[in-house]
């Protein structure tokens, strides 16, 4: 069975700061997905990143951008420049690429300091 | 665009009652998920309709809790009657395949989500 392990129950820095939130999976399969999920306060689930496993180049939006190592089945999540926005919970996600299931961590809550 | 539209956004109830909670997915998707989120359980995934139709309900938690969805366009979660640990916040998540050719997959885009809390 795939699970997601997220290490890190809380995280603190200072505005304008860079961080990188950890994420490791256990799967025996070779086509799959990651995602990075973000939760503010207002509950709302919002897609921050999606990598795709069979690329090799990790993906990237704006400040966020992923570091994924398939052969330590590692996938963290680096923010730079954080702002006080980025307050929220962040899940990371793993889905099989024939299932529709998602299979989340723990989740990780990052507060950004001003 | 309009994202997934859920209501109510809250809704405080009497163990016992029965309460309804309403999903419109982003137009065009045809993939349709229910997710209830708890402290203790964390995110887990209740039903997921595809094309209308119930294709995974092994995450119903029991016999109070069903979910209907009449047209492409609209959901609905019941609970009846409900009780105090059925509180938590209910999302709402659709999907839809991606063109073959882009290489690309699903991605599920959340509702806002339903807090439920029932006294």
């Amino acid at each position: 069975a795939q699970t997601v392990t997220q290490s890190q129950p809380e995280m603190s820095v200072q505005e304008a700061e860079t961080v990188t939130l950890s994420c490791t999976y256990d799967t025996s399969e070779n086509n799959y997905y990651l995602f990075w999920y973000k939760q503010p306060p207002s509950r709302q689930m919002i897609l921050v990143i999606r990598q795709e496993a069979y690329k090799q180049q990790n993906a990237t939006e704006n400040r966020f951008s992923v570091n994924f190592q398939k052969a330590a089945k590692s996938f963290s999540l680096k923010i730079s420049d954080s702002q006080l926005g980025d307050t929220a919970m962040y899940f990371c996600a793993f889905r099989r690429g024939s299932n529709y299931q998602l299979i989340w961590g723990a989740g990780t809550k990052l507060i950004i300091k001003p | 665009d309009a994202g997934v539209i859920q209501s109510p956004r809250h809704e405080v109830t009497e163990m016992g009652q029965e309460v309804t909670l309403r999903c419109k997915p982003i137009s065009g998707h045809n993939s349709l998920f229910w997710y209830r989120q708890t402290m203790m359980r964390g995110l887990e995934l209740l039903i997921y309709f595809n094309n209308n139709v119930p294709i995974d309900d092994s995450g119903m938690p029991e016999d109070r809790f069903s979910a209907k969805m009449p047209n492409a366009s609209f959901s609905t979660l019941k609970i009846q009657p409900s009780e105090p640990r059925d509180s938590a916040v209910y999302f709402c998540a659709s999907s839809f395949p991606p063109p073959r050719t882009s290489g690309k997959r699903e991605t599920q885009y959340f509702g806002p989500g339903t807090r439920l809390l029932v006294l």
